[in-house]
This record gives C-alpha cells, structure tokens and sequence, in this order.
C-alpha cells in the first residue's frame, strides 16, 4: 500500500521569509513518481513538480526548489522570499502502477503581507 | 496547458435532483479520474477509465456513476442528489507519455 504523510496540516509566514513543506511517503515499488500540486483558493489544481524514482537531482525552478532522498523517503518543497500570491494548499502525490495516484491530505500555506 | 475542461464551474440544486457533471479533453488521452475534494481536504478517487467503455470504482465508495462511451468525454452521474453530496468534483487526465495527472477546474456541487 502506499501512502503519503504531510505532517505540517497549516503553516503561516510573513512575506519574503522561505519556508519549506515536507513531504514523506511510502511505497514498495521500486519505480515510482512523486509530485507537488498547488490548489489555490479557486479550487484548481495546478501541477508544480514530477520526479521519478530513479533521479534524486534537486530541482530549482525560480523561487521554488525540491529536495527528494529517498534514502528517508523525502520529497520536500522549498519557496524561497515567499509572496502573498503563493499562498494556497500545496499536495504532495505519489504514483505507483497503473497511474493510481495517492495523495497526501496537503498543507495549508498562508503568506502574511 | 491541461486542456482539460468541466462543466458547470458551480451547481446548486435541490435534494433528489438527476445531475451530471461533465468532462471532456480534446486530445485523445486514454487514461481519465474523477475525485471528489471537500474544502481544503485530501482528495479521493472515486472512478477512473483507462479508455472507451472501460471505468472502475475508485478507492472511496460513491453513489455516482460514470460511463465512457467516447474517449474525449467522461461524465459523471448522480441519480438522486443528497446534501451529503456536496462537495469539489475535480476530473483529471493522463496524457500519452507522462505519468502526470492534469487537473481540470473542478465542479463545486451544493445540494440544499
């Protein structure tokens, strides 16, 4: 079975601080995909990230970066000098066969101006 | 772009009401989910298709329906509406050569 913990349900920042959401999951496969979704307020989600089980390489897209161990099973999403526009629910995912995606129960990010 | 789409964006109806909430791609991708999503809350699958006149229930049990009788459409049925089917209905898509799903806007139901 797998599953996916986000331990951090709400976080708050003030504006230009980084902040970064963790992400833990489980899983037997030995192929698998994991991914970051940001749901904002208007309900949608917005695909962020893919990584595959098989590239550990960091990733930094502009103000967003992701740290994937899996030596401790992590897939963690870092905003560096977040704005009020980041603010949003953000998802972690994992994918296993057949394409069956388990969600975590997300985390809520609220950016104080 | 998702190129995913759903219709209506909001819908509120009275209790024992038929309703069918739409979702259509127009590139031809196989692989379609619908998940249901209260406010804030983890999301649950609860049908997919993996092509024309195939679907499976999801993880959560549903009263819904849905068919799949061409590959662009996958709607989603509710026979008899009850206020404890209120909820966020989001479909998404699987394209050809990612294992990414792409979400379409979502459908929020109320049922009064």
């Amino acid at each position: 079975a797998q599953k996916v913990t986000q331990a951090q349900t709400e976080i708050s920042v003030v504006e230009k601080e980084d902040v970064t959401l963790d992400c833990v999951y489980e899983t037997r496969d030995t192929t698998y995909y994991l991914f970051w979704y940001k749901q904002p307020p208007s309900g949608e989600l917005v695909f962020l990230i893919r990584r595959n089980s098989f590239d550990e390489q960091n990733e930094i897209s502009g103000r967003y970066s992701w740290n994937f161990q899996k030596s401790t099973s992590s897939f963690n999403f870092t905003i560096t000098a977040s704005q009020v526009v980041d603010s949003a629910v953000y998802f972690c995912a994992l994918g296993g066969g057949y394409q069956k995606v388990t969600f975590g129960i997300g985390t809520k990010l609220q950016v104080i101006p | 772009e998702a190129d995913i789409y759903q219709t209506p964006r909001y819908l509120v109806i009275g209790t024992g009401k038929k309703i069918t909430l739409e979702c259509s791609q127009t590139m031809g991708h196989d692989k379609m989910y619908w998940y249901q999503q209260d406010p804030g809350m983890e999301l649950h699958l609860i049908h997919y298709s993996y092509g024309v006149n195939s679907t499976e229930k999801g993880d959560l049990s549903s009263e819904s329906t849905v068919s799949r009788i061409r590959t662009e459409h996958f709607p989603l049925t509710l026979e008899s509406a009850r206020p404890s089917h209120t909820s966020q209905y989001l479909c998404a898509r699987i394209g050809r050569r990612t294992d990414t799903q792409y979400f379409g806007p979502g459908t929020r139901l109320t049922v009064l």
